[in-house]
């Protein structure tokens, strides 16, 4: 079956402005997580969505957003983009999302703002 | 490709050779544990997980360890590969969901052939 499919894989956008991520779990995956990934941070919880709703949130600023759609695709934003804010996105996805379940990641978005 | 930690620890082993890699978890509440392998332009990709109920879970190649009394945890890869070059990362879980998933900050394997 296919895997985890985040699009685009590459994004360059300029600070001030705002950018929305995509995220297509494997089929039957109802929990979404998505993370940031820094060389300074490493990998960073962002939050998660299991059937539309947030269930869990990382300690992130309120720019960083999401939403999960009745198909449990799912999409982040990010708005009034920081130089800081250039990472690697991803998004795994898990059928219930339980802590001691095994999700399975994306190839990821790499954001780059200038 | 992606490069996702510049001050990584590195391991650097003959192919062939037997690999350990360590990782200090940080809560002794945790109960989960897993471990993942990053190539690079890839995202992680689980390799093996243990519960705190055991201290050591055997896949192929691969056998994790774990000392909740020193809260470490260790892999291992028997006969390693050019293949297993790769960023590996531990993660612990303490609240049962996947936002208490804690990642460390990984460890660079690099297998010589």
């Amino acid at each position: 079956k296919a895997g985890v499919t985040q699009t685009p894989r590459y994004l360059i956008k300029t600070r001030g402005q705002q950018v929305t991520l995509s995220c297509s779990p494997i089929s039957g995956h109802r929990s979404v997580s998505w993370y940031q990934q820094t060389p300074g941070q490493g990998l960073q919880f962002l939050f998660e969505y299991f059937s539309e709703t947030q269930r869990n949130k990382g300690n992130f600023p309120g720019r960083f957003s999401g939403r999960q759609f009745s198909n449990s695709r799912s999409e982040m934003n990010v708005s009034t983009l920081e130089l800081g804010d250039s990472a690697l996105y991803l998004c795994a996805s898990s059928f219930t999302g339980g802590g001691d379940t095994e999700a399975f990641f994306g190839q990821g978005t790499r954001l780059t703002v200038v | 490709g992606e490069n996702v930690g510049l001050h990584l620890p590195t391991l650097s082993v003959q192919e062939g050779d037997n690999s350990i890699i360590n990782c200090a978890y940080s809560n002794s509440a945790s109960d989960y544990f897993i471990w993942y392998k990053q190539e690079s332009g890839k995202g992680p990709q689980f390799i093996i997980d243990i519960r705190s109920n055991m201290d050591k879970r055997q896949g192929q190649r691969v056998t994790v360890l774990l000392n909740k009394t020193v809260k470490h945890l260790s892999l291992q890869i028997a006969a390693t590969q050019p293949g297993d070059s790769a960023v590996y990362f531990c993660a612990e879980n303490y609240g049962g969901s996947q936002g208490n998933l804690i990642f460390g900050k990984g460890t660079k394997l690099s297998v010589k052939p």
